[in-house]
This record gives C-alpha cells, sequence and structure tokens, in this order.
C-alpha cells in the first residue's frame, strides 16, 4: 500500500532563505509525482507535476526533483518570501494509472518578513 | 482557466440530515473526484467518476454516495450526516489519462466546502 511523508509537518523560516521541503513514498512504482499548494481554507493549486521518466521540473523560483529509486522527491523553493507561505502537499500517482492519487499530510510553511 | 466550483463554502447540518455537496467544472473533463481533508491526515479519496453516470469506491466511501447525470456536474451524498463527518471537502477534475494526457496529467480543485456536523 503506498504511503505518502512529508517532513518537517511545519517549517518556519525568515525572508529571503532557500529552503527544501521533503516527500517521501513507500512504493517506487509510481506514475507521477506532483507537488501542490495550499492557501488557508482554500483548495489546493498544482505547483509542478514530475513524470516518472524525469528526475526535476521547475517553474520559476521552485524546482522538483525526483528519485524513484529512493522513493523520495524534493521541493526547493529560492529567495523565500511572505507570500509562500502556505502548506505544500506531495502526491503519487500509482504506477498502472487510473485514478488514485495518495496525498501525504503536507508541510505548513511560515515566510517572515 | 479551468474553474472547479462548489456549492457552498461553509455548511452546518445537524446529525441524521441529508446533505447534498454540489461540484461544478467547466472544462470538459472526464474525471472528478471527491475528497475529504483532515488535519494530520492529508486528502483521502471518497469517491471518483470517469464518465457521466459511472463512480467507482475510493479509500473511505462508508457514509457517502455520489450522483454524475451530467458530465460537469459531479455530487456528494451524505444520506444520514454524523458528527465524524465533519471535514473539509474538495472536489476536483480533470482529464482522462493517456500517453497524449500526460503533460496536463494534474487535478483541478475547487475552493472547499468546510462541513460542520452538529
Amino acid at each position: 500500500k503506498q504511503e505518502v511523508t512529508q517532513i518537517p509537518a511545519a517549517l518556519s523560516v525568515p525572508e529571503g532563505e532557500n529552503l527544501v521541503l521533503n516527500c517521501s513514498f513507500t512504493d517506487s512504482a509510481i506514475y507521477n509525482l506532483q507537488w501542490f499548494r495550499q492557501d488557508p481554507g482554500k483548495g489546493l493549486t498544482s505547483l509542478l507535476l514530475i513524470q516518472s521518466s524525469q528526475r526535476e521540473q521547475t517553474s520559476g523560483r521552485l524546482n522538483a526533483s525526483l528519485d524513484k529509486s529512493s522513493g523520495r522527491s524534493t521541493l526547493y523553493i529560492a529567495a523565500s518570501q511572505p507570500g509562500d507561505s502556505a502548506t505544500y502537499l506531495c502526491a503519487v500517482r500509482r504506477g498502472t494509472g487510473g485514478f488514485k492519487t495518495i496525498f501525504g499530510a503536507g508541510t505548513r510553511l511560515f515566510v517572515k518578513a | 482557466d479551468v474553474k472547479v466550483t462548489q456549492s457552498s463554502r461553509y455548511l452546518v447540518k445537524r446529525t441524521g440530515e441529508k446533505v447534498f455537496l454540489e461540484c461544478v467544472q467547466d472544462m470538459d473533463h472526464e474525471n472528478m473526484f471527491w475528497y475529504r481533508q483532515d488535519p494530520g491526515l492529508g486528502l483521502r479519496l471518497i469517491y471518483f467518476s470517469y464518465d457521466v453516470k459511472m463512480k467507482e469506491k475510493g479509500d473511505i466511501p462508508e457514509g457517502y454516495s455520489v450522483s454524475r447525470e451530467k458530465k460537469e456536474r459531479f455530487s456528494l451524498i451524505l444520506e444520514s450526516a454524523s458528527t465524524n463527518q465533519t471535514s473539509m471537502y474538495l472536489c476536483a477534475s480533470s482529464f482522462n489519462w493517456g500517453p497524449r494526457d500526460r503533460a496536463t496529467d494534474t487535478q483541478y480543485f475547487g475552493p472547499g466546502t468546510r462541513l460542520t456536523v452538529l
């Protein structure tokens, strides 16, 4: 059974710092991995999607990496800003395709001005 | 832009009431999903639908049912609400998966409905 874990559960950093959020999954046979952002009381917004054959994806100040063999993904945020404060969720779609996506519980990020 | 809307942002119901949560998407997506989100547990899939009138159970379907009479609308029904169904409910939609969709294989989420059952 696929399990997705995100550590730490919460993180507080000063503005301008580069930071890394971690995601681990137990079954390496994945179809893709996705990082989402969720603002308080809101739905999820997709940030980056990495296909199983890819190693990383970049969008602006965000870079996500994927290492299937070790069951790990990281989300790197460069030069953090207070507007980056949100919960970041990692989600894994199983390798046999289909529709089930397993979500981690998220890392709540606070960026202090 | 894809838009997924949910009928209510906040809802308060009493134990035993029948509750309908509505979700509408405007991008002609084949797939639609209902999740619930609870602190420390992340999102858990309740039901999903890959076509009109088609539905599949997710990981926690007990106490819920769904209806998809039209492609753009997916309803979640709590037949007899209970206090342990107090939660944030999130609807999502996506294109049907397949090789041609790999680049856009993402779920688009609605804003969520925070349901409180008293």
